[in-house]
């Protein structure tokens, strides 16, 4: 079965420093991969996708970054963090290339910018 | 701006009872939905997908109303185990004109003993 990896499950991080955070899937090959957004009380923001290793499509300009280095790795940067990036940062993953449109999604890393 | 809206409760319901959420969206031609839930400080999970008028699973009914453009979810015989914040998703264009998931802010739902 399908398993997707996120860490850290939390993290504060001063403004103005650098962020890092990693997804791995496990089970599947040639997934789409997905970063979304949650702010308090607001619905899922997608933030980048990527249907295959180096192919990044971003949704909303940002001080944020991905990269898809391997099949099953999604990472999400940034040079400089701001306030306004504090959430809960999700990743999700789908079949590629296939006719079913369900995303499934890992722990999740909640994240204080102060 | 395309949208899906749901109504944020709380929706504050008895343990035994059925209770009912309803979501709009904007999109006529949206094809494929689904209803996620999401546990305080977890990760959404998928509940249900609705592809043609409707879907049941259990205890659990999705309607979809294309004319009206809102899908339903039904829960019968609540537990206190579906306090949860329930997401609705519509599948739909995206900005770079692919499709992606839309998402509801999602409703909020407390079983009480």
């Amino acid at each position: 079965s399908q398993t997707i990896h996120q860490w850290p499950a939390t993290l504060v991080q001063p403004v103005g420093s650098p962020l890092s955070l990693e997804c791995t899937v496990e089970g599947t090959s040639n997934p789409n991969l997905y970063w979304y957004r949650q702010a308090a009380g607001r619905g899922l923001q997608l933030l980048f996708y990527s249907v295959g290793i180096g192919q990044i499509s971003s949704e909303v300009p940002q001080n944020l970054s991905a990269s898809r280095p391997q099949d099953r790795q999604f990472i999400l940067s940034s040079k400089k963090l701001l306030l306004s990036d504090s959430g809960f940062y999700l990743c999700a993953w789908k079949k590629g290339r296939q006719p079913s449109y369900e995303q499934y999604f890992g722990p999740g890393t909640r994240l204080t910018v102060t | 701006r395309k949208e899906v809206e749901q109504d944020p409760g709380p929706f504050n319901v008895p343990e035994g009872a059925t209770v009912a959420f309803n979501c709009t969206y904007s999109n006529s031609a949206s094809q494929s939905f689904f209803w996620y839930r999401q546990d305080c400080r977890k990760e959404p999970k998928l509940l249900m997908s609705v592809y043609s008028s409707g879907n049941e699973d259990g205890r659990f009914t999705a309607q979809l109303n294309r004319a009206s453009q809102y899908i339903s979810l039904l829960i019968r015989d609540s537990k206190l185990s579906d306090s949860a914040t329930y997401l609705c998703v519509v599948r739909d264009l995206g900005t770079d004109s692919n499709y992606q998931l839309i998402w509801g802010a999602g409703t909020k739902l407390i079983i009480k003993p």
